[in-house]
């Protein structure tokens, strides 16, 4: 029969708001979660991560914020940019050893 | 810079081959990653070595297998390539719990 594959989500946001991209983990003994962007024809390029020990980690206009209670993970983009447009994983790792895992992409699509 | 390569951009092989995709890091990281990336399905994990000669299994190790001889280099064997195996690859090193450093990516096409 024909397989129907999985679609990325999508996030559409005018050039010069602000992007929250979220992503939900599976291993509440994960250690630390880290953010990538992936441009076409390009490897994953990290962003930012943060340990589970924080709640919130700022870099320059990207914010990542960590809710254990709820296993969610957020990336925040500031004033969006036609370079931002790519897709974003998060990721988790070190819980019993450095293994990473990726959740499955968000794709950010800047508006003119 | 940190630096992540990978031998081939493109390769395309026959049902049947043996496949050999090469990666190499100039960081020392103890940590080195194959994945395979598809459309809809992001990143899996296929087998991943925290040292020389020290390999796990990840997510979907079937049909592959890997070897770490030194420190720097890491090479992903399809023993028997098949079309399900027409795939984005991936390779990564990290040290310790840290966030890895991608390779280009190596797309192969298996007809």
């Amino acid at each position: 029969g024909e397989s129907v594959g999985l679609h990325l989500p999508t996030l559409s946001v005018q050039e010069g708001d602000n992007s929250i991209i979220n992503c939900a983990y599976s291993n509440s003994a994960s250690d630390y979660f880290i953010w990538y962007k992936q441009e076409s024809g390009k490897g994953p390029q990290f962003i930012i991560d943060i340990r589970s020990n924080m709640d919130k980690r700022q870099g320059q206009r990207v914010t990542v914020l960590l809710n254990k209670t709820v296993k969610h993970l957020s990336l925040q983009i500031a004033a969006t940019q036609p370079g931002d447009s790519a897709v974003y994983f998060c990721a988790e790792g070190g819980d019993r050893d450095d293994k990473i895992i990726f959740g499955k992409g968000t794709r950010l699509h800047i508006l003119p | 810079d940190v630096k992540v390569t990978q031998s081939s951009r493109y390769l395309v092989k026959r049902t049947g081959e043996k496949v050999f995709l090469e990666c190499v890091q100039d960081m020392d990281h103890e940590n080195m990653f194959w994945y395979r990336q598809d459309p809809g399905l992001g990143l899996r994990l296929i087998y991943f070595s925290y040292d020389v000669k020290m390999k796990e299994k990840g997510d979907i190790p079937e049909g592959y297998s890997v070897s770490r001889e030194k420190k720097e280099r890491f090479s992903l064997i399809l023993e028997s390539a098949s079309t399900n195996q027409t795939s984005m690859y991936l390779c990564a090193s990290s040290q310790g719990a840290r966030g890895a450093f991608f390779g280009q990516g190596t797309r192969l096409t298996v007809v």
